[in-house]
């Protein structure tokens, strides 16, 4: 079955630093991997995804991911964080059956304090 | 701009009172989904349609119901909400090929109450 673990409830980190919130996953066949970004009161926004070839993803508003098939991982990254980029972040894989089906994970709480 | 809409973005029920939340879209996709966030939490999907294909989630509680008379509108009937069904529900939208991998589209969200 399709899943994907965040292992971080909170990723604290100060405006201007890196950050990085961790996302592993576990799938039959090939992984098809997102990154959701949602604000307080609001609806889930699309930051990128993985479907096949180069394993570093841009998207959205400066963030990328990586994809590692040795660790099973597609972590999100930020080279440097705003405060604005607090919100909760979701990973998911799509499933499988139905139509373009997502397995969300459990969410993981940014925020990046002046 | 095509997006998802959803109305009313508020909504407050009573306790056993049939409620409907309503989800339009502009960006004529062919699959529409639907969605109960709690708290926070992950997005748990109810169902799905792709066209008038409905396809419910083995978990989805008789409770929930939906309808999609069009492309463009798909609706969530909640038959008799308990306090339980308070939550956050998303409307989502995606286009399916058979050969692509698409996103998901979602709208803001209809925040439901029980009373």
């Amino acid at each position: 079955a399709q899943s994907v673990a965040q292992p971080e409830d909170q990723v604290n980190v100060a405006e201007g630093n890196p950050l990085t919130v961790k996302c592993t996953y576990s799938v039959s066949g090939n992984p098809y991997l997102f990154w959701y970004v949602q604000y307080p009161n609001r609806g889930l926004q699309f930051l990128l995804k993985y479907i096949t070839g180069d394993n570093l993803v841009k998207g959205s508003y400066g963030f990328e991911a990586e994809f590692n098939k040795s660790q099973t991982s597609f972590h999100l990254k930020k080279p440097s964080a705003l405060v604005s980029d607090s919100a909760l972040y979701f990973c998911a894989v799509r499933g499988l059956g139905g139509y373009n089906k997502l397995i969300f994970g459990a969410g993981t709480r940014l925020a990046v304090h002046p | 701009d095509a997006m998802v809409i959803q109305n009313p973005r508020y909504q407050v029920t009573q306790f056993g009172k049939p409620v409907t939340l309503s989800c339009s879209q502009t960006l004529n996709h062919n699959v529409m989904y639907w969605y109960q966030q709690k708290s926070s939490q992950a997005p748990k999907l109810l169902f799905h349609y792709y066209d008038k294909d409905f396809n419910n989630e083995a978990d989805t509680p008789d409770n929930f119901q939906s309808r999609r008379p069009n492309t463009s509108f798909c609706f969530l009937d909640i038959r008799s909400p308990g306090l339980g069904d308070a939550a956050m529900y998303l409307c989502a939208t995606s286009r399916y090929t058979g050969s692509g991998v698409n996103e998901q589209f979602f709208g803001p969200g209809t925040r439901l109450t029980v009373l």
